[in-house]
């Protein structure tokens, strides 16, 4: 089934560590393709914040951490900050589809 | 710096055509696919195609495949993307972005600004 499974929402304190998940299939993650992580602040375009499960574009803090394993893959980000309020999806490639697929995305509010 | 930027916002009826564009620079631009990746108003992103202007090989999502049409003029560095008739449904921001290639996938980095395109019934 082509679909990434990602909470709506997570919410946290400032300075507190957060952990938004990205569940896939056999079709996608689970046939061992990377997932890559985009932060979409309100009224903008989608930013690549990791790519390839854990790397990290230049100039995206070490705060933003991302891993992977099995069918299913996370984004920590720890220290967290008001600037860090913003809409998050991941994204794999996907057999059935032959091309790309993100997840529905998660709207992380920092409290 | 590498940069897409999008054409301008637009405003349509129903029925009408429309091509929007993203032209590249900073990058050889033959040599990137590009795709398209729809957003409505409030939802998620979803991925429509792509393209590699060096020969204009496209593949599009089963989901918009005979919905919309991507062109390239690798001369321009610019790629395209039209409807023939639009549709109210058709309202949302269209991002272009390129792709980039890793050991196990692919991912789009940078993205253009969006182009809103409004359609009116």
């Amino acid at each position: 089934q082509s679909v990434l499974t990602q909470p709506p929402s997570v919410s946290g304190a400032p300075g507190q560590r957060v952990t938004l998940s990205c569940t896939g299939s056999s079709s996608n993650i689970g046939a061992g393709y990377d997932v890559h992580w985009y932060q979409q602040l309100p009224g903008t375009a989608p930013k690549l914040l990791i790519y390839d499960n854990s790397n990290r574009p230049s100039g995206v803090p070490d705060r933003f951490s991302g891993s992977k394993s099995g069918t299913s893959a996370s984004l920590a980000i720890t220290g967290l900050q008001a600037e860090d309020e913003a809409e998050y999806y991941c994204q794999s490639y996907d057999i059935s589809l032959s091309g790309l697929l993100f997840g529905g995305g998660t709207k992380l509010t920092v409290l | 710096e590498v940069q897409l930027v999008q054409s301008g916002p637009e405003v349509k009826k129903s029925g009408e055509s429309l091509k929007i564009s993203c032209k590249g620079s900073g990058y050889s631009f033959s040599t990137h696919w590009i795709g398209w990746v729809r957003q409505m108003s409030g939802k998620g992103l979803e991925w429509m195609g792509m393209i590699y202007p060096g020969d204009s090989d496209t593949r599009y999502s089963p989901s918009f495949q005979g919905q919309v049409t991507i062109s390239a003029d690798k001369s321009v560095s610019t790629t395209y993307l039209q409807w023939s008739s639009l549709k109210a449904s058709d309202t949302a921001i269209y991002y272009c972005a390129r792709r980039n290639t890793g050991g196990g996938g692919y991912w789009l980095d940078p993205w253009g600004q969006g182009t809103l395109v409004t359609v009116s019934s």
